[in-house]
């Protein structure tokens, strides 16, 4: 059964480019989110996906957009990098309508770490 | 607004003793507190989960308690072992269900030396 998955694993941008990152949740699950850790912080919730549509999103602006798939994967675009954006960018998937039943958790992946230089 | 805390400065404790991390939030009252470990350049791994209504969880060596009227959580490893180095993380669910997001605490890192 794998796990969340992520791509690339690492990725070297010029600020102004454009960046798309990739993930495949958890075998099962259909809800994937995305967090943005910057080096000595807690990840910091970009969005969430469920049926191909956003459904939530964090104080980010819309420089980040994304997309889901009918195969439950995701990808996360930025645009118009700036060096602030240089952090570890996670997935998470989980279950939606499991909620009053499960332990609630969210199985995260590997990470992207993208440098803007 | 609602804040999750955790000690910035780095734990360090010898192999053998218990580690206790602490989690404080305020302007929200959270169903529940989970607790994540992330090693470095990783993604973080679930740990346990505590209700509001539960006062203490146990896993093995781990131990979560849960005040709600002091707005805390604490972590405990007992018979901390070199292999237990790691970020430790506390979150909650704003929103409901499975839906909302997760609000992280900044993390606590803990080195447990041999």
């Amino acid at each position: 059964d794998a796990g969340v998955t992520q791509s690339p694993t690492h990725l070297i941008k010029t600020r102004g480019q454009q960046v798309t990152l990739r993930c495949s949740p958890k075998s099962g699950h259909d809800t994937v989110s995305w967090y943005q850790q910057a080096l000595g912080q807690g990840p910091q919730f970009i969005f969430q996906y469920y049926e191909e549509e956003e459904r939530q999103r964090g104080n980010f602006p819309d420089r980040f957009s994304g997309h889901q798939f009918p195969n439950y994967s995701s990808e996360l675009n930025v645009n118009a990098l700036l060096l602030g954006d240089s952090a570890l960018y996670l997935c998470a998937s989980s279950l939606a309508g499991s909620a009053q039943t499960s332990t609630d958790t969210q199985y995260f992946g590997p990470g992207t770490r993208l440098t803007v230089l | 607004s609602q804040k999750i805390e955790q000690n910035s400065e780095a734990l360090n404790i010898q192999e053998g003793k218990t580690a206790t991390l602490t989690c404080n939030y305020t302007n929200y009252s959270p169903a529940y507190l989970q607790w994540y470990r992330q090693d470095p350049g990783r993604g973080p791994v679930f740990l346990l989960l505590i209700r509001e209504n539960e006062k203490e969880k146990r896993k093995e060596r781990l131990k979560v308690t849960f005040d709600t009227t002091l707005k805390q959580s604490l972590f405990h490893i007992t018979a901390s072992q070199p292999a237990d180095s790691a970020t430790y993380l506390c979150a909650y669910r704003r929103g409901s269900g499975n839906t909302g997001k997760l609000i992280f605490g900044q993390g606590t890192t803990l080195q447990v030396k041999p």
